[in-house]
């Protein structure tokens, strides 16, 4: 596609359960990023991946939290026994470094 | 929609005049910069960027500049408009590694 597609749009779940937030890159992009971002804060770095090697996943919270991109395109980011503070915009980008990163329209995850 | 930068420091111009936006970077080591604009409701939108072998680029209406002894970026945007309301955050990066944003400023255009 054109753009960085994620989804759900929006994701309402119950306390507890298991959530997986999908993001499709723009093709042929390398470098693919998930963020996290509160109202009034900046994205906030979760964990990267350069075609599908995980490069950095000191951003996850904790491990509840775990993202992969076995063919290095799609990407997963999974949360496992939700809680209400994993409430957030959850959002992706894809790019490279020579072309500055493009960001996707995000995932409002309400965790209830 | 959500509402971005509640809390963030805010920058108050008047129309068709030039906004300047500054921000303070944490990595020394970082060679590669980028200025994001988020209005609210949307997702980061690429404004402009600079590598470090560079002090100033200049795009449409807006220019960056970086000052590497410092850690200093700065976005200027020529005659402002009102459409160019909206949360404007910088963004550092050091080879293939993450891309770390700083805090944002949003800037309020008034008639």
């Amino acid at each position: 596609g054109a753009g960085v597609s994620q989804s759900p749009r929006y994701k309402v779940t119950k306390r507890g359960q298991d959530v997986a937030l999908r993001c499709d890159p723009i093709s042929g992009h390398v470098s693919l990023y998930w963020y996290r971002q509160a109202l009034g804060q900046g994205p906030e770095f979760l964990t990267y991946f350069n075609y599908e090697a995980q490069q950095d996943k000191s951003g996850l919270p904790n491990d509840r939290f775990s993202a992969e991109r076995p063919e290095g395109s799609i990407s997963t980011l999974t949360i496992q026994r939700t809680e209400q503070r994993d409430s957030a915009m959850y959002r992706c980008a894809s790019g490279a470094s020579t072309e500055g990163y493009t960001f996707g329209s995000g995932t409002r995850l309400t965790v209830v | 929609g959500e509402s971005v930068g509640l809390h963030l420091p805010t920058l108050s111009v008047q129309e068709g005049d030039n906004s300047i936006i500054n921000c303070a970077y944490s990595n020394s080591a970082s060679d590669y910069f980028i200025w994001y604009k988020q209005e609210s409701g949307k997702g980061p939108q690429f404004i402009i960027d600079i590598r470090s072998n560079m002090d100033k680029r200049q795009g449409q209406r807006v220019t960056v500049l970086l000052n590497k002894t410092v850690k200093h970026l700065s976005l200027q945007i020529a005659a402002t408009q009102p459409g160019d309301s909206a949360v404007y955050f910088c963004a550092e990066n050091k080879d293939t590694d993450k891309l770390i944003f700083g805090t944002g400023t949003r800037l309020q255009v008034f008639p």
